[in-house]
């Protein structure tokens, strides 16, 4: 069975870092991009950032381009989001997402998410 | 980037009703589009992938069709578990984005 588990969300001030992880199993990890998406309380769903399954190809939404860092351990089958100088507006669920198979843009398994919130 | 524009963003409806929602790009994405449903607490399900296949388990009543900048999720005749909200997403590149959602509500 597939399984992705978010962690290390928390209460952060604005301005200071925060790394999310997320740990999966039950499917070859390294075959596989893996994605970030967020949702702010009572919004809709927003795309962060996606990694190919070897690093080689990385994307950003404008809005946290510059500030998040996602990577990735194959070894770990493991995906992290490094989030520098958080903004009242990054308070959000984060969702971990697998792709499907043959359609690397396209989450088919999502995790149940860890909370950031933002606030002095 | 890529905008997504869903319509209606709220749609009340009574069980047995054809619903539809329709999204539109607002550049080309030939057929790089997927649809998801998401209930209150829970994490999005994939519904639809590359504008019309189904996902495996998601029930035949719904469907989706379009390519290009304009797409449609039809759902031919509702029952109680699909009030939830749908979103569109282009996966054609990054940055992926989504619709906006559409708040399927029972009339």
């Amino acid at each position: 069975e597939v399984q992705v588990v978010e962690s290390g969300g928390g209460l952060v001030q604005p301005g200071r870092s925060l790394r999310l992880s997320c740990a999966a199993s039950g499917f070859t990890f390294d075959n596989y991009a893996m994605h970030w998406v967020r949702q702010a309380p009572g919004k809709g769903l927003e795309w962060v950032s996606g990694i190919s399954w070897n690093s080689g190809n990385i994307g950003y939404a404008d809005s946290v381009k510059g500030r998040f860092t996602i990577s990735r351990d194959n070894a770990k089958n493991s995906l992290y989001l490094q989030m520098n100088s958080l903004r009242s507006e990054d308070m959000a669920l984060y969702y971990c997402a697998k792709p499907a198979a043959g359609y690397p843009g396209v989450f088919d398994d999502w995790g149940q998410g860890t909370l950031v919130t933002v606030s002095s | 980037d890529i905008q997504m524009t869903q319509s209606p963003s709220f749609v009340s409806a009574s069980v047995g009703d054809r619903v539809t929602i329709t999204c539109r790009a607002s550049q080309g994405i030939s057929s790089w589009l997927a649809w998801y449903q998401q209930k209150p607490g829970k994490a999005p399900k994939l519904l639809i992938y590359a504008a019309s296949s189904l996902q495996s388990g998601v029930p035949s009543r719904f469907s989706g069709s379009g390519s290009g900048t304009d797409f449609t999720l039809t759902i031919s005749s509702l029952q109680p578990e699909d009030f939830a909200t749908y979103y569109c997403q282009q996966a054609n590149s990054f940055p992926y984005t989504f619709g906006q959602g559409t708040k399927l509500e029972i009339k």
